[in-house]
């Protein structure tokens, strides 16, 4: 079984740039969340989706946006990038009802603003 | 909010010895507490996790440690070896289907074995 899979893996943007991240979860799991870890520091919050439905929005401003489609993958996009959205993404997937409630990362999706 | 506080940033110890990492949290609500290792540049691994209604797990050389009351939890890994080099992240959240997703993580321990 394929892990939790992201693309692209690195990318380098300029500063007021545009860019899009993508996950695609575990197969069978439903809900997917996006963290963003400066380099020194521990994961942040970001996004919750659950059934194409946000369920959760951490400290981070208006710039940043997220979806899910229909086949649970999400996508998260930033507008208007600052040299301080360089950070590894990170997304996660989590299998709903089974009382686990393990969260498995991917390998992240490493954004360096210029 | 929640907010973690993990301890210490950094820590070398001989192979063979064991390593401690403490964490606080403040969120009387969070009730789910996993443990994250990260090698560089690789993504955040669970390694164990605990929840409230349990104060102590084990899993081989690695154990959690859980105080509700003092809101603090500690990770135990013991007969340290080369391969567990890395950092390690606290974390906690409320649990459930939603607030699992929503780990507030602390600001990781660099542990380093020597040999």
């Amino acid at each position: 079984d394929a892990g939790v899979t992201q693309s692209p893996t690195h990318l380098i943007k300029t500063r007021g740039q545009h860019v899009t991240l993508r996950c695609s979860p575990i197969s069978g799991h439903k809900s997917v969340s996006w963290y963003q870890q400066v380099l020194g520091q521990g994961p942040q919050f970001i996004f919750q989706y659950y059934e194409k439905e946000e369920r959760g929005r951490g400290n981070f401003p208006d710039r940043f946006s997220a979806r899910q489609f229909p086949n649970y993958s999400s996508e998260l996009n930033v507008n208007a990038l600052l040299l301080g959205d360089s950070a590894l993404y990170l997304c996660a997937s989590i299998m709903t009802g089974s009382g686990a409630n393990v969260l498995t990362f991917g390998a992240g999706s490493r954004l360096t603003v210029l | 909010g929640e907010n973690v506080e993990q301890h210490p940033s950094t820590l070398s110890v001989q192979e063979g010895d064991s390593a401690v990492i403490k964490c606080t949290y403040s969120d009387s609500a969070s009730n789910y507490f996993p443990w994250y290792k990260q090698e560089l540049g690789k993504r955040p691994q669970l390694i164990i996790d605990i929840r409230s209604n349990v104060g102590e797990k084990k899993d081989q050389r690695i154990a959690v440690t859980l105080n509700k009351t003092a809101k603090h939890f500690s990770l135990h890994i013991t007969e340290t070896q080369p391969e567990d080099s890395a950092v390690y992240f606290c974390a906690a959240s409320r649990g459930g289907i939603q607030g699992a997703q929503k780990l507030v993580f602390g600001q990781g321990t660099r542990l380093t074995i020597n040999p």
